[in-house]
């Protein structure tokens, strides 16, 4: 079964609202999770790198105070997309690492602002 | 900075066909590669993986040997089936973990 659980699977949001989108380790504690998001036809891009009770590490051109990721426990991180805009519409997916468990990912998160 | 080439897709082909994705890197040190694969509905899991030059991962009949010659790491399935079908995406992981995918191939295996 599902490792790790992301959710919602879709969300549609006017623009200027926020979205929160959940991950979810449920076998493992994560010591380390990880966002990236995907635009059609292009890779899929690392946004931040997030280890539970620090702040998150983001990559160059990720805007820190657009993409609030909070990384509260062991089980949990969420990323919330913060006035959002139709150009953030995209892909968004976790992947999870716990300390003697491989990489796990998320099924993804479709976000449509319209 | 590093990078992920694959080839495009959708890559359609019938059941029992041979399947070759290919997939070409840049990077500075020895990057390990890596084969993800979501299946409809659901997450990416990793395929196979190989992490020096020569190594070849094999998963579920898929295989990929890592070249550092050629700088490329191609997918290879002798026959595939109608559940192969799927978005494949090559990735490579530098030296802190940090995974860097293609853009996906989409695969589609028709009866």
């Amino acid at each position: 079964g599902a490792v790790v659980s992301q959710h919602p699977s879709r969300v549609i949001c006017k623009s200027g609202t926020s979205v929160k989108i959940e991950c979810r380790s449920l076998d493992f504690q994560a010591t380390t999770m990880f966002w990236y998001r995907q635009f059609p036809k292009q890779s899929l891009m690392l946004m931040a790198t997030s280890n539970e009770g620090s702040k998150a590490t983001y990559e160059q051109g990720v805007e820190k105070d657009k993409f609030l990721i909070n990384h509260a426990s062991l089980t949990l991180s969420t990323l919330t997309v913060t006035s959002a805009h139709p150009e953030d519409s995209s892909f968004y997916i976790c992947s999870v690492r716990g300390e003697n468990s491989p990489l796990h990912f998320g099924n993804g998160t479709r976000l449509t602002v319209t | 900075g590093n990078s992920v080439t694959q080839m495009e897709g959708p890559v359609t082909l019938s059941e029992e066909a041979f399947l070759t994705i290919n997939c070409t890197y840049t990077a500075t040190g020895y990057p390990s590669l890596f084969w993800y694969v979501q299946y409809p509905g659901e997450g990416l899991q990793l395929l196979l993986k190989a992490t020096k030059a020569d190594d070849k991962g094999s998963n579920k009949g898929f295989e990929a040997t890592y070249r550092k010659e050629t700088t490329s790491f191609h997918l290879e399935k002798g026959s595939v089936q109608v559940s192969d079908s799927a978005v494949y995406f090559c990735a490579l992981a530098d030296s802190w973990g940090k995974l860097q995918f293609g853009a996906g191939t989409q695969v589609v295996v028709t009866p």
